[in-house]
C-alpha cells in the first residue's frame, strides 16, 4: 500500500526557532509537495521538487525553504518560525508520467507560539 | 490567472439527500480536474478525477463531469450518508503536477 508520511502530527514552536517538518514517501515518487492548509483559503503550494536536489518555488514560499538530498524524503524548513506560520502542513507525491493522483500524508498542525 | 471556484460551506444535509458541490474553473490549456475528499483528523486522498473534455470521473457514488464549455467539474451524489461528512476540494493540475485547489467545501450529514 502506497504512504506518504510525516515526521509529526502536532508541533508546537516557539516564534524565532528554526523547524523542521519531515515527509518520506515508498513509491519511489519523482515529484514532492508542500502545502499549507489555512481555513478559507484552501490548500497554497509553498514549495515543490521534481528531482533529488532540485526544488521550485510554489506561490507562497516566503519564510520556507527546503531540502531534499535523497528522492523519497523532502524537507520543509521554518528557518525562524512566526505566528502566522501555524497551520497545516501538507505533503504529497506524484509519480512524474501520466496524470496519476497526487498522494497526501496526513498532515502536521504546527502552532508557533 | 489560475484559479478554481467552488460553492463555499459548510453544506448539512440530511442522510439520503441528493448533493451537489459547484466548481469552475480558470485555466489555461486542458487541464486535468480532481475531487480531493479529507475526512476529520486525516489528509487528502483522490476521491475522481478526469484528463479530458466529456470525462466522467466516478467513484464511492460521486460523480463529476469535466464540462469544457462551461469550465465546470460540479460533484454530485445521489444519496449522501452520515460517512460523507468531510472536506471536499476541487482541483486541477496544469503542467508541473502542482495542483491547484479551491478552498473546499465542508459537508455534514446529519441522521
Amino acid at each position: 500500500d502506497v504512504k506518504v508520511t510525516q515526521s509529526s502530527r502536532y508541533l508546537v514552536k516557539r516564534t524565532g526557532e528554526k523547524v523542521f517538518l519531515e515527509c518520506v514517501q515508498d513509491m519511489d515518487h519523482e515529484n514532492m509537495f508542500w502545502y499549507r492548509q489555512d481555513p478559507g483559503l484552501g490548500l497554497r503550494l509553498i514549495y515543490f521538487s521534481y528531482d533529488v536536489k532540485m526544488k521550485e518555488k510554489g506561490d507562497i514560499p516566503e519564510g520556507y525553504s527546503v531540502s531534499r538530498e535523497k528522492k523519497e524524503r523532502f524537507s520543509l524548513i521554518l528557518e525562524s518560525a512566526s505566528t502566522n506560520q501555524t497551520s497545516m502542513y501538507l505533503c504529497a507525491s506524484i509519480q512524474a508520467q501520466g496524470y496519476n493522483e497526487q498522494f497526501f500524508g496526513p498532515g502536521t498542525r504546527l502552532t508557533v507560539l | 490567472g489560475d484559479s478554481v471556484t467552488q460553492m463555499e460551506g459548510p453544506v448539512t444535509l440530511s442522510e439520503e439527500a441528493f448533493l451537489t458541490i459547484n466548481c469552475t474553473y480558470t485555466a489555461t490549456g486542458y487541464p486535468s480536474l480532481f475531487w480531493y475528499v479529507q475526512y476529520p483528523g486525516e489528509g487528502l486522498q483522490l476521491l475522481l478525477k478526469a484528463t479530458k473534455a466529456d470525462d466522467k470521473g466516478s467513484n464511492k457514488g460521486f460523480e463529476a463531469t469535466y464540462r469544457k464549455e462551461t469550465t465546470s467539474f460540479h460533484l454530485e451524489k445521489g444519496s449522501v450518508q452520515v460517512s460523507d461528512s468531510a472536506v471536499y476540494f476541487c482541483a486541477f493540475a496544469n503542467s508541473g503536477y502542482a495542483l491547484n485547489f479551491g478552498k473546499g467545501t465542508s459537508l455534514l450529514v446529519t441522521p
